[in-house]
């Protein structure tokens, strides 16, 4: 079975500064690697993916994400992060080896992001 | 831009009564997905359908969850009778997946559910 895990429910950062996301995942074969932000009642924006090539996958506004599989992590960066980056991300995963029901996204729990001014 | 459109944005309703949440889906995607958001469970699929067929509805209370695809402009998720604790808030996926490959999917705003 395929899961995904945030181990931090919330990060805050200074305005200026790099920000980081962690993600850690567990897949039996090759994942799809997805971030997803959640603005304030506003439903999930897809950020970035990860399917095959270059381990560093850049996405919208400025965000980027490195695929390390030896770490088996998928953490979401910025290298100066924004007041309006404040919002909750999502990383999910898909197996490519699993079949039927099971290739779907599975999500993270969620990371609060707040970065202060 | 392409967006999925959810509808109703809000919902109050009483205890037993039947809710229906609508969506339509971005024209061209052949999957459409049903999600949960609650504070304690996160993000939780409920049900998704390929083609208009369901294809795994597992995640859902059968007992009082129903979720359907009339058509391909058009998926619903009804609660019958509701209960307090599915109080949430419900969005719609949509996305186009091709034998192995799979995109970011496009989520809807959301319905937010309040059973009183």
């Amino acid at each position: 079975a395929q899961s995904v895990a945030q181990p931090e429910d919330q990060v805050n950062v200074a305005e200026g500064n790099p920000l980081t996301v962690k993600c850690t995942y567990s897949v039996s074969g090759n994942p799809y690697l997805f971030w997803y932000v959640q603005y304030p009642n506003r439903g999930l924006q897809f950020l970035l993916k990860y399917i095959t090539g270059d381990n560093l996958v850049k996405g919208s506004y400025g965000f980027e994400a490195e695929f390390n599989k030896s770490q088996t992590s998928f953490h979401l960066k910025k290298p100066s992060a924004l007041v309006s980056d404040s919002a909750l991300y999502f990383c999910a995963v898909r197996d490519l080896a699993a079949s039927g029901s099971a290739r779907q996204l599975t999500f993270g729990s969620g990371t609060q992001l707040t970065v202060l001014p | 831009d392409a967006r999925v459109t959810q509808t109703p944005r809000h919902k109050v309703t009483e205890m037993g009564q039947e809710v229906t949440m609508r969506c339509q889906p971005i024209l061209g995607h052949n999957t459409v997905f049903w999600y949960r958001q609650t504070m304690m469970q996160g993000l939780e699929l409920l049900a998704y359908f390929r083609n208009r067929a369901p294809l795994d509805d597992s995640g859902m209370p059968k007992d009082r969850f129903s979720a359907e695809m009339p058509d391909a402009t058009l998926a619903t998720l009804k609660i019958q009778p509701s209960e307090p604790r599915d109080s949430a808030v419900y969005f719609c996926a949509s996305g186009l997946v091709t034998g192995t490959a799979s995109y970011g999917y496009t989520f809807g705003s959301g319905t937010r559910l309040t059973v009183v």
